[in-house]
């Protein structure tokens, strides 16, 4: 079947390290997304690629980077810039140029201790 | 900007009784609009999405949505609230330029047995 997958599920990381969440996709999308999202925050844009090798900065990119080096693969690494990193990550996928659907995997948690 | 605004951040029905989420988004000549919902711990589900087809949509688990133009509206319903259906709802609108989503709050529906 199709699908985004997330790994790990749960993080645990200790302050002043990075982290890299994986990313993997086998829909054949070519625009995928990272997405933070906090009690009673909603979803907020960390970063977006439409296309191997670019990507652009969302509305919270400070302390986060990302890599586009295939097309089924988008890992977000979470450096020790970000002030406050305990959240829960979501990957989406979609078509591009499309219709705004996008394909959510199942998220990862990482908790800074 | 385009924005979107869910009206409450919880909502509590008892199982068997009607379900309203209510959203509204900031005006748009054309806007794409979406139902996700999120079971705990758990990526987004597309309920159903608008794009001006008709302005009753149909979606998956029997919810809908009425898109109405003169009250900036896209409201999701359902006749009769499941158990399962406890969970949290998103109603995004897609951005044509860049393919991402924009979220609101979100709305965490409650259902008492």
């Amino acid at each position: 079947d199709g699908g985004i997958t997330q790994s790990p599920k749960y993080l645990f990381r200790k302050e002043g390290q990075n982290v890299t969440l994986s990313c993997e996709q086998n829909l054949n999308h070519d625009a995928m997304y990272w997405y933070r999202q906090d009690p009673g925050q909603g979803l907020r844009l960390i970063y977006y690629s439409q296309i191997v090798n670019d990507f652009q900065k969302g509305d919270i990119a400070e302390g986060y980077s990302v890599s586009r080096e295939k097309k089924e693969s988008f890992p977000l690494t979470v450096t020790s810039a970000q002030k406050n990193p305990t959240a829960f990550y979501l990957c989406a996928s979609s078509i591009w140029p499309g219709n705004n659907v996008l394909t959510f995997g199942a998220g990862s948690r990482l908790t800074v201790l | 900007a385009q924005s979107v605004t869910q009206l409450d951040s919880h909502v509590s029905v008892s199982e068997g009784t009607p379900v309203l989420l209510r959203c509204n988004y900031s005006s748009s000549y054309s806007p794409s609009l979406f139902w996700y919902v999120q079971h705990p711990n758990k990526g987004l589900q597309l309920l159903l999405k608008y794009t001006s087809a008709a302005t009753l949509v149909k979606g998956i688990n029997g919810f809908e949505a009425e898109f109405k133009k003169s009250e900036t509206s896209f409201h999701l319903t359902k006749p009769s609230a499941h158990m399962s259906d406890a969970a949290e709802y998103f109603c995004p609108r897609g951005s044509s330029n860049t393919g991402k989503l924009i979220f609101g709050q979100g709305t965490t529906l409650q259902v008492k047995p």
